[in-house]
């Protein structure tokens, strides 16, 4: 299958500080990507839709100003965790579909556990 | 919206017998079912799916059944194998190929006992 990278792995930062996660789709096109969250022994909760050279379409209850998407080519979607606190603290996993499929075959990256402190 | 619901949360099973985790969902215009394994501190891994226009699909071990009319669909996990434990998640989204999103089940955490 289609193979998604996610970086970095593990994260640890102090409180205010910010967070950038990148997600590369490897071998092939992403114009959409989405971002989740997932708590501890909990399901994945989306985020946001990544979309290429335009906005993201964040959730309902999903603040945008604290979580910076950029979707700057049809390869790399970034999250940015903004001034982060404690309950910032989670796991975050990106996905993507293969845009030249025609199928609807949805990827998830390794994922990101972030620590605030 | 999609709501989709999955049984059980927690399921032992002894190795080498069969597993079977089942989901409910609510949007009859949904159409695109996968199945994701989740290992711990890893991301979710496709491991089988299945469109609406197909009653069941199977790769080796693995299994999905759909009734479409009942609006519910199933793993089916076979011979199971200690590398089989892990959480799994169903999910469903809509019609047309694209962008839409998926909706996940609360997830299913498996254990094969030796």
């Amino acid at each position: 299958g289609a193979v998604v990278s996610q970086h970095p792995s593990r994260v640890i930062c102090k409180s205010g500080t910010s967070v950038k996660i990148e997600c590369r789709s490897l071998d092939f096109q992403a114009t959409t990507m989405f971002w989740y969250r997932q708590f501890p022994k909990k399901s994945l909760m989306l985020m946001a839709t990544s979309n290429e050279g335009s906005k993201a379409t964040y959730e309902q209850g999903v603040e945008k100003d604290k979580f910076l998407i950029n979707h700057a080519s049809l390869t790399l979607s970034t999250l940015t965790v903004t001034s982060a606190h404690p309950e910032d603290s989670s796991f975050y996993i990106c996905s993507a579909r293969d845009q030249g499929s025609t199928n609807e075959k949805l990827f998830f990256g390794s994922g990101t556990q972030l620590s605030v402190l | 919206g999609e709501n989709v619901e999955q049984h059980p949360s927690t399921l032992s099973v002894q190795e080498g017998d069969s597993a079977v985790i089942k989901c409910t969902y609510s949007d009859s215009a949904s159409n695109y079912f996968p199945w994701y394994k989740q290992e711990l501190g890893k991301g979710p891994q496709l491991i089988i799916d299945i469109r609406s226009n197909v009653g069941e699909k199977k790769d080796q071990r693995i299994a999905v059944t759909l009734n479409k009319t009942a609006k519910h669909f199933s793993l089916h996990i076979t011979e199971t194998q200690p590398e089989d434990s892990a959480v799994y998640f169903c999910a469903a989204s809509g019609s047309n190929f694209g962008n839409e999103k998926l909706t996940f089940g609360t997830g299913t955490r498996l254990t094969i006992i030796p």
